[in-house]
């Protein structure tokens, strides 16, 4: 089955670092989102994906679908205290179909 | 961004009690809806996938007999975990896809604990 590798599986950066994260796929995917969940919560959609090397912006969050169509980065500049929880990448190859999702990066920001 | 409602948000129960879990979208329709299990620490893990009017599709290992899905309307889906134990504890999180823009969108999640 479909598989997505994410990386680093947690890092600890100090508040105002930039922090960059990744997934890769064994397959092609047409969709790649990116998710932020905090504990107890459900996740929370960061941005979504639908172009080989299209790079999306939402406020200090960047990602990039890649032109293999086998991987995505995120990146968040100048991390905030807020910025603290666990990012997930997420994607899929049909639209409705449910989606594959990688084991998260658990992000802790030192103040 | 659409709204996808989950509720209860925290249960406990008794062993061999069983458990209701609501699935709406609010703003939205959806024919489909999708159901996930998730244990501390860890990723997301489909359990099914909820077809309005038709059986839910059951990921493998996962017991149709013990999680119970009905979507009888387009805004509802119900997932009912029968004859609970504690081993069912867990987090569970229902997502339903908006049509035309390709974007899943997730309730907040149930936390069960099987006493």
């Amino acid at each position: 089955g479909q598989q997505l590798n994410q990386s680093p599986q947690s890092m600890f950066i100090q508040e105002g670092e930039d922090v960059s994260m990744n997934c890769t796929s064994s397959s092609i995917f047409n969709t790649w989102l990116w998710y932020k969940q905090d504990p107890g919560e459900g996740p929370v959609l960061l941005i979504a994906l639908y172009k080989a090397g299209e790079l999306t912006s939402n406020g200090r969050l960047t990602a990039q679908f890649g032109i293999t169509r086998k991987d995505s980065f995120l990146n968040i500049s100048a991390s905030i205290p807020s910025d603290v929880g666990i990012y997930f990448c997420a994607g899929r190859t049909l639209w409705n179909t449910p989606l594959v999702f990688g084991k998260g990066t658990r992000l802790s920001v030192i103040a | 961004g659409a709204v996808v409602s989950q509720h209860p948000s925290w249960v406990i129960c008794k062993s061999g009690t069983s458990v209701k879990i609501e699935c709406r979208s609010l703003d939205f329709q959806a024919t489909t809806m999708f159901w996930y299990r998730q244990f501390p620490k860890q990723s997301l893990m489909l359990m099914a996938t909820s077809n309005e009017g038709s059986k839910a599709t059951y990921e493998q290992g996962v017991e149709k007999d013990k999680f119970l899905i009905n979507h009888a309307s387009l805004t509802l889906s119900t997932l009912t975990v029968t004859s609970a134990h504690p081993e069912d504890s867990s987090f569970y999180i229902c997502s339903a896809p908006l049509a035309g823009v390709d974007i899943q969108y997730f309730g907040a999640g149930t936390r069960l604990s099987v006493l």
